[in-house]
């Protein structure tokens, strides 16, 4: 079946702009994350959802960084003002609940460039 | 506060020889275990997970791990490596107080012929 999807894979923006990352679940999946993944870093926790909802966006560094999922499947991840330091590459996750034993499959990513 | 510690930032094996990745945790109560690998370009990709029981856990691509929890380790180990195993590795635990995943900063396996 169908994995995790993202869009788009790469994404090049001027500092100052705006930009959005899409994110497509597995279908039936109601939980869904958002990481991002600087260089030589592990993945770091941004937010994440149950359902629409967002039920923990602790990990999000700033006011600029905002995530929604209207309709419980899709997520789009908005970035404002964006900056040099948000570069990286932004992975989502989703799983079928959050009890921490059921697998979070990745989508391959959106790396994000700010110049 | 839950961490997760991977020693080795890069490790060169030769084909064929035996593989031990490196994994040292901290956090407070039972561990939810994770192990990831990420190829280039690709999405990462869970090889094998540890909740309770058995502590040795098997997983895909002839991967084990051993969870030892007098020594807050999760090493994964493969017996014979292959070329195509050549990625980024990543330990992870999961939070069950934060619902989400703490990830190590990832050893990176070359393999050479």
């Amino acid at each position: 079946g169908a994995g995790v999807s993202q869009t788009p894979s790469n994404k090049v923006t001027e500092k100052g702009k705006y930009v959005e990352l899409r994110c497509d679940p597995i279908s039936g999946h109601t939980a869904l994350y958002w990481y991002r993944q600087s260089l030589g870093q592990g993945p770091e926790f941004l937010i994440y959802f149950q359902g629409t909802g967002a039920a923990d966006d602790s990990g999000l560094p700033n006011d600029r960084f905002f995530a929604v999922r209207p309709e419980g499947s899709v997520s789009t991840l908005k970035i404002q003002r964006t900056e040099r330091g948000d570069s990286a590459v932004y992975l989502c996750a989703s799983s079928t609940g959050t009890s921490g034993q059921e697998t979070q499959y990745f989508g391959p990513g959106t790396r994000l460039l700010v110049l | 506060a839950q961490s997760v510690t991977q020693p080795d930032i890069h490790i060169t094996v030769s084909e064929g020889a035996s593989l031990e990745l490196r994994c040292n945790y901290s956090y407070g109560a039972t561990p939810y275990l994770f192990w990831y690998v990420q190829s280039p370009g690709q999405g990462l990709q869970l090889l094998l997970k540890y909740f309770s029981g058995d502590t040795l856990v098997q997983g895909i691509k002839g991967f084990e791990a051993e969870f030892k929890r007098s020594q807050s380790s999760f090493n994964l180990r493969k017996p014979s490596v292959h070329w195509s195993d050549a990625a980024e590795y990543f330990c992870a635990v999961y939070s069950t107080g934060a619902n989400n995943l703490f990830f190590g900063t990832g050893t990176r396996l070359t393999v050479i012929p």
